[in-house]
């Protein structure tokens, strides 16, 4: 059974960094692209960032409204992704979702699995 | 950047037919995948490139994409349908995921 389980977030002053895990397991998480995916309070989803597989390249991507200021990366050998937030702002507050790619290609399409979220709130 | 845009509200009575549009510059020729929320709850894919269901989806649930328009389909709505639902596609001009704003399905 595919399971992602995102942990690391709580309550983090505006200015300072946080990383977010997204541990998996019951699929050979190399070879899938992942994603994270937030959601504010009472907002909508909104995408974050993904990154490919080793396979391809291990690119990754970044929404405008966070590149610079997050990164995501992956540990292949613990299944594991993470999310480095930076420069936490209070418009950071939200769910973050991490999601499993489909297909495990390069083109990234549709998103089949997904975590149960992990809460930032980023407050003075 | 591509934007997609979809009602905020839909209603639809028990055992009727919903109609959840998501709206994008030729998103014919994209590949549109729809998501299901309820509240509380992480997201769940219902169908993916434009028509097809993941396991355990009922059949209730379709797609389909064409010229500007994309739409999800849920025949026979049941209560447990209440939920929020988003569109979302890959654009590959960008290399970025979009996802519309959502409509919150209300069954009456």
């Amino acid at each position: 059974e595919v399971q992602l389980v995102e942990s690391g977030g709580g309550l983090v002053q505006p200015g300072r960094s946080l990383r977010l895990s997204c541990t998996a397991s019951g699929f050979t998480f190399g070879d899938y692209p992942m994603i994270w995916v937030r959601q504010a309070p009472g907002k909508g989803l909104e995408w974050v960032g993904f990154i490919r597989s080793k396979a391809y390249g291990g690119t990754t991507e970044y929404a405008a409204s966070v590149k610079g200021r997050v990164t995501i990366s992956r540990d292949d050998s613990k299944s594991i992704a993470y999310l480095q937030m930076n420069s936490l702002k209070p418009e950071d507050t939200a769910v973050y979702y991490c999601g499993r790619e489909i297909g495990g290609s390069y083109f990234v399409q549709a998103w089949d699995h997904w975590g149960q979220g992990t809460l930032v709130t980023v407050s003075s | 950047s591509y934007v997609l845009t979809q009602p905020p509200s839909v209603s639809v009575a028990p055992g009727q037919t919903a109609r959840i549009t998501c709206g994008g510059n030729n998103i014919a020729r994209k590949s549109v995948h729809w998501y299901q929320q309820k509240p509380g709850q992480a997201p769940a894919l219902v169908v993916y490139d434009d028509a097809a269901r993941p396991s355990g989806i009922p059949e209730r649930f379709s797609g389909s994409n064409s010229e500007n328009t994309a739409t999800l389909t849920i025949s026979r709505v049941e209560a447990g349908d209440e939920a929020d639902y988003y569109c979302q596609v890959w654009d590959t001009f960008s290399d970025h995921v979009v996802f519309g704003g959502g409509t919150k399905l209300t069954v009456l």
